[in-house]
């Protein structure tokens, strides 16, 4: 979906690099979302944000951490990659509505390799 | 533990045949329940959801799935398929603390 974007779409690093990998939407959704899709595992949660102020762990935050420095931007970054963490990452949006969980709209993911 | 089952990893079919996916979660409470799809490179689209009302959903392509609250399931269906359904599809659960659960996945592969 063109309205989210993810930037690298690809990148290979070396083990101990710092990495941010930026998501963006136009979508005006206040809730972001980054997961990891690993073969066999499906999508993890690593981190949500509900609003500008609001940051929360998903299931698999260590070695993560993030930004949301605008409704339209949640970045997420690698503080010392490490080859474990090769991954292809997705992020994705949402608005709420009246539901408690709606329907979340993923961006074209960014595949990640740590060597 | 919140958790969402898919039963099969792998699926392959030919063209015309009828494919079921199973979907099992676990969790008592209110769920709203989502079929994802993913083409070969490229990104999830949604398929079809359930929030309330009438159990059996329709969504994009022919694809159905039916929602049995008594066994937790919301399994994924269609009667015909094509070589273009050939994808990896994702069962997600959305519970009371607003997030989605994702099950493992299940390839399709649909040959000519």
């Amino acid at each position: 979906d063109a309205d989210v974007t993810q930037t690298p779409r690809n990148r290979i690093t070396k083990t101990g690099k710092r990495i941010m990998l930026e998501c963006s939407q136009t979508k005006g959704h206040d809730r972001m979302y980054w997961y990891r899709q690993d073969p066999g595992l499906g999508l993890r949660l690593i981190y949500y944000s509900f609003d500008v102020k609001d940051i929360n762990k998903g299931e698999i935050s260590d070695g993560y951490s993030v930004s949301r420095q605008a409704q339209a931007k949640f970045s997420l970054s690698l503080e010392s990659a490490i080859p474990n963490q090769t991954a292809l990452y997705f992020c994705a949006t949402s608005d709420p509505g009246l539901a408690v969980t709606d329907t979340q709209y993923f961006g074209p993911g960014t595949r990640l390799t740590v060597l | 533990a919140q958790s969402v089952s898919q039963h099969n990893h792998h699926v392959i079919l030919s063209e015309a045949a009828s494919l079921e996916l199973g979907c099992n979660y676990s969790y008592g409470g209110t769920v709203n329940l989502f079929w994802y799809v993913q083409y070969p490179g490229q990104h999830l689209q949604l398929l079809l959801k359930y929030f309330s009302g009438d159990p059996l959903v329709k969504g994009i392509k022919g694809f159905e799935a039916e929602f049995i609250k008594s066994k937790f399931s919301f399994n994924l269906r269609k009667p015909s398929v094509q070589w273009s359904d050939t994808a990896e599809y994702f069962c997600a659960v959305g519970m009371d603390d607003y997030k989605l659960s994702f099950g493992a996945g299940t390839t399709v592969t649909v040959r000519a």
